[in-house]
């Protein structure tokens, strides 16, 4: 089955700066890679999305690339605010539709 | 904030016990997708539910049992619970596209 490998595990930045945090999977079926929210105690929330027919989308400060030949997918923030902390989750989806998500990215932006 | 809904919020069950939690799909989301999201990982597929059907299921037991009603809502049901079974169970939606909708969630605690 797929494995999705997401790092790093933390990410701490300055307000302002950017954070990168990247995705490896296993499947090359895998067409989709939605990215996810999570602040504490609340539900998963879709930020951004690509499909393996794109390398790169962006909205606003949030922009993912892909590289299908790699296998990796990455997830972009520029000018962090301290609103962005939260836990950032990957996932790798195929013509099945049975999501893997990576283990999370705990993201802290310190004012 | 999206239309899917789940109950109860928490929940404290001893070991060997049963538990049903329930899904409310969001208007026009037909298929419905279960997930065991233990604390500090992500979110783990058990299984989906396309109009009434089961049509993709994870790693799980056959313990983790599901369904689908006619008005898309969802049962999540486990049966002899293990202490292990204590995580956050969340349930997503979606209308046939790639992008799901998640519910709050719900907590369950195994004693």
């Amino acid at each position: 089955g797929e494995n999705v490998e997401q790092h790093p595990s933390t990410l701490s930045v300055q307000e302002g700066d950017s954070a990168v945090i990247k995705c490896t999977y296993s499947d090359s079926a895998s067409n989709y890679f939605p990215w996810y929210k999570q602040e504490l105690g609340k539900r998963p929330q879709l930020i951004i999305d690509i499909r393996s027919n794109v390398g790169e989308k962006k909205d606003q400060r949030i922009a993912v690339t892909l590289n299908k030949t790699a296998k990796h997918f990455s997830l972009h923030i520029t000018e962090t605010q301290p609103e962005d902390s939260a836990v950032y989750f990957c996932a790798a989806i195929g013509g099945s539709y049975i999501p893997t998500f990576g283990r999370g990215t705990s993201l802290i932006v310190h004012p | 904030e999206t239309g899917v809904t789940q109950s109860p919020t928490h929940l404290i069950k001893t070991r060997g016990q049963q538990v049903t939690l329930r899904c409310s799909s969001q208007s026009g989301h037909n298929t419905v997708s279960w997930y065991q999201q233990a604390l500090g990982q992500g979110p783990q597929f058990i299984f989906q539910y396309y109009r009434e059907e089961e049509n993709g299921r994870g790693n799980f037991p056959p313990r983790f049992s599901g369904l689908q009603f006619p008005n898309y809502s969802s049962e999540l049901n486990v049966n002899a619970l293990e202490l292990d079974d204590s995580a956050l169970y969340l349930c997503a939606t979606r209308a046939g596209g790639d992008e799901q909708y998640f519910g709050p969630g719900t907590r369950l605690t195994v004693t």
